[in-house]
């Protein structure tokens, strides 16, 4: 199936350090996006990349987008402890014109104060 | 601030059990989806719907599951005899094109939270 893997499953940090999570997918995409789900919420919509753009800034986030490696990377700088949640990736299917986002399992970032 | 809602938030009930699970959509999307999260199965694609018209069922247990969209504004899940094994959250999202990409930017509501004795 086309359903993303995110890379590593958890991630455990300092304030003020970087995170880094990666992402890969099987089948061409459209779009990739990425979500944050905190503990007991819904997941939350946090940047698109569109499969011709290679790179893309949000804030303190960074995607990077690599088609022919079928990868993406979210970085996020300068964390802080309200960054402690999971991070989801999310692909669509070029193949296909339902819509539908395909999720991996996620990353659990904890960023310690 | 649009928000999807869903209710209950959370329900206890017994096997063998109806649980009937309601969600509102952001007022304007066309798009719903139900997923299951599991610690053990992560994120599940149940059912969506655009327009009120089924597009894809297939994630979902057809002999006990049933999803409907009576109206724009409300869209259900049911379960029907409920299992232990149904145990889980279960997230109601709308859909919105982002930016004439093309692509749906998908809005959660809060969940609700399925326990089965």
């Amino acid at each position: 199936s086309q359903q993303g893997e995110e890379d590593p499953q958890a991630l455990s940090i300092q304030e003020g350090e970087n995170a880094t999570m990666n992402c890969s997918y099987k089948t061409s995409i459209n779009n990739l996006q990425w979500y944050r789900q905190n503990s007991g919420r819904g997941l939350v919509h946090l940047i698109l990349i569109r499969s011709n753009e290679r790179e893309k800034h949000s804030g303190r986030l960074r995607v990077t987008l690599d088609t022919s490696k079928k990868s993406s990377s979210l970085l996020i700088t300068a964390s802080r402890a309200a960054d402690t949640a999971s991070y989801f990736c999310a692909t669509d299917d070029r193949g296909s014109t339902l819509g539908r986002l395909y999720f991996g399992r996620g990353t659990q970032l904890t960023v310690w104060p | 601030d649009a928000r999807v809602t869903q209710t209950p938030r959370h329900k206890v009930t017994e096997m063998g059990q109806e649980v009937t699970m309601r969600c509102q959509p952001i007022l304007g999307h066309n798009t719903v989806f139900w997923y299951r999260q599991t610690m053990m199965q992560g994120l599940e694609l149940l059912a969506y719907f655009r327009n009120r018209a089924p597009l894809d069922d297939s994630g979902m247990p057809k002999d006990r599951f049933s999803a409907e969209m009576p109206d724009a504004t409300l869209a259900t899940l049911k379960i029907q005899p409920s299992e232990p094994r149904d145990s889980a959250v279960y997230f109601c999202a709308s859909g919105s094109r982002y930016r004439g990409s093309g692509q749906e930017t998908q809005y959660f509501g809060p969940g609700t939270r399925l326990l089965v004795l």
